[in-house]
C-alpha cells in the first residue's frame, strides 16, 4: 500500500461545477498535510495547507480526518484556470525533511 | 517574496560532461531541497539540507552530487549521467522541517529540465 494514496482521476467538469478530491494517508504519526497544484512544465506551487479544523480559502476548502487518514480538497464554482494537478503531500512529524507526495489528480474545467 | 531560484532552465548533456545545477534562495529558510521530477509522476525528494548540512540522502547514485555552499545556495553537481536521469529536477526550500504548516511548507523552484543524451 502506497504511503499516500490519491483519486487516480481524470476529472473532467463544466466551469461553475464543485469538484472534490480525496486523499488517504497510512502513516498514523503523520503531522502536518499540503495541497499543492502544479500546472502542465511548471513547479508545484502551494494550494493550502491543511488544518484539523478545517480550513477555507475563498472557493478552497481543505478538510483534515485524523480517525479516517484522509484529507479532502472542495473546489466550488470551478473556473477554466483550475485546470492542473493536484498534489497531495504528507510529512511525517519525526521524519526530519522529508514530505511524501501522492501521485496528483488531475482535473480540467471546461467551458 | 517567496522565490526560489534555479539556473539554468534548460540543459542539454553527453554522458560523459560534468555540469552543475544552481539553486538560492533569500527567505532566510535553512532547510532545502532537491527532487527529481519525471513526466506525470510526483517530484521524488533525492536530497535535504538542513542548516548547510545533508540530513537525508535518499539512495541516489553517487552520479549525484550536492553541495550547500551557504544557507542561500543549493548546488547539484552532475557526472556520467545516463538517459533515464533525464527529468525535471526541482529545488525548493523551507524555513525549517518542525514547527507545523507554516515552518514546514515548501517553496519550489521553477526547475531545471535535462536531457541527458
Amino acid at each position: 500500500r502506497k504511503e499516500v494514496e490519491q483519486d487516480p482521476g481524470p476529472f473532467n467538469v463544466p466551469e461553475g461545477a464543485t469538484v472534490a478530491f480525496n486523499c488517504t494517508y497510512s502513516n498514523s504519526a503523520s503531522q502536518s498535510f499540503f495541497w499543492y497544484r502544479q500546472d502542465c512544465r511548471k513547479e508545484p506551487k502551494l494550494l493550502m495547507s491543511v488544518y484539523s479544523s478545517g480550513n477555507e480559502d475563498g472557493r478552497f476548502t481543505a478538510q483534515l480526518n485524523r480517525a479516517s487518514q484522509y484529507i479532502s480538497l472542495l473546489i466550488r464554482d470551478s473556473k477554466l484556470s483550475d485546470s492542473a494537478t493536484y498534489l497531495c503531500v504528507v510529512k511525517l512529524g519525526t521524519n526530519a525533511g522529508k514530505s511524501t507526495f501522492g501521485d496528483g489528480t488531475t482535473l480540467t474545467v471546461k467551458p | 517574496d517567496t522565490e526560489v531560484t534555479q539556473t539554468p532552465k534548460h540543459l542539454v548533456m553527453g554522458m560523459t560532461n560534468k555540469k552543475s545545477l544552481k539553486c538560492e534562495q533569500h527567505m532566510g529558510h535553512r532547510a532545502m531541497y532537491w527532487y527529481k521530477q519525471k513526466a506525470k509522476k510526483p517530484p521524488e525528494l533525492m536530497f535535504v539540507y538542513s542548516y548547510e548540512k545533508l540530513s537525508i540522502n535518499e539512495s541516489v547514485p553517487s552520479r549525484f552530487s550536492p553541495e550547500c555552499p551557504n544557507s542561500s545556495l543549493l548546488n547539484l553537481h552532475l557526472h556520467a549521467l545516463q538517459p533515464e536521469d533525464s527529468a525535471l529536477y526541482l529545488c525548493a526550500s523551507s524555513q525549517g522541517f518542525s514547527g507545523g504548516a507554516g515552518q514546514e511548507t515548501q517553496y519550489f523552484g521553477p526547475g531545471t529540465r535535462l536531457l541527458v543524451l
